[in-house]
């Protein structure tokens, strides 16, 4: 029952604007987006979260369309250490469960 | 950082011996949870705590038990290992649930 989806895979110049994509057609009115990445044998590490206004922190930007089906993880200058596997989890803000999908395996490249 | 700290981070059983992880924090937050990862399943979610002595089982909890005496130390124990628990183990905190969880470095155990 995966609430989102995400592609596999992508590559991405050192130093460019990484856009992740993730589709979340079927998200309710009180559920969030949140976004985490997994660098190998790390921890998951929390990005960004929002309900349905872009939102930007230090690490990264949060995209989400106005029907909330979508939304785009923006890293806006990408370095090797961002190579990872991004998820984008939809959950509701008193939910105490993440479900994490397969992600997307972004490789940074120099 | 959210001072969380697994112990042990490596660890490698026999098959039908117990084991025991620990996870540890410094900064007092109610609710601590326990994953395991699995390549072709992502991170599921094993038990959770909401404050001390409360605990409850996640999607995958048969075969594991927890306790959580103190604030600061959630632990999960395998009663009697089995192959199929060998895992990278993850424990994670949130301020109020709901929020952001953030994740210890984990354990690998081989469970042989």
């Amino acid at each position: 029952d995966a609430k989102t989806t995400q592609p596999p895979s992508m590559d991405c110049a050192e130093g460019r604007a990484a856009n992740l994509p993730c589709n979340h057609s079927t998200i309710s009115g009180n559920e969030y987006v949140y976004w985490y990445r997994q660098i190998h044998s790390q921890g998951p590490q929390y990005i960004i979260h929002g309900l349905k206004n872009n939102e930007t922190n230090e690490m990264a930007s949060l995209i989400i369309t106005e029907d909330r089906k979508s939304s785009t993880l923006i890293l806006p200058h990408a370095t090797l250490r961002d190579t990872a596997v991004y998820y984008c989890i939809v959950r509701a803000f008193n939910d105490y469960k993440l479900s994490f999908g397969a992600g997307t395996t972004v490789t940074v490249r120099a | 950082d959210a001072g969380i700290t697994q112990s042990p981070r490596h660890k490698v059983t026999e098959t039908g011996t117990p084991v025991t992880l620990r996870c540890h924090q410094t900064e007092n937050h109610r609710y601590m949870y326990w994953y395991r990862q699995d390549p072709g399943h992502g991170l599921r979610l094993i038990h959770y705590s909401y404050g001390v002595k409360d605990t409850d089982k996640g999607e995958v909890s048969d075969g594991y038990s927890v306790s959580r005496s103190k604030t600061e130390d959630f632990l999960l124990t395998l009663e009697s290992a089995t192959s199929s628990q060998t895992s990278v183990y993850f424990c994670a905190i949130s301020v109020p649930a709901g929020t952001e969880q953030y994740f210890g470095p984990g354990t690998r155990l081989t469970v042989t």
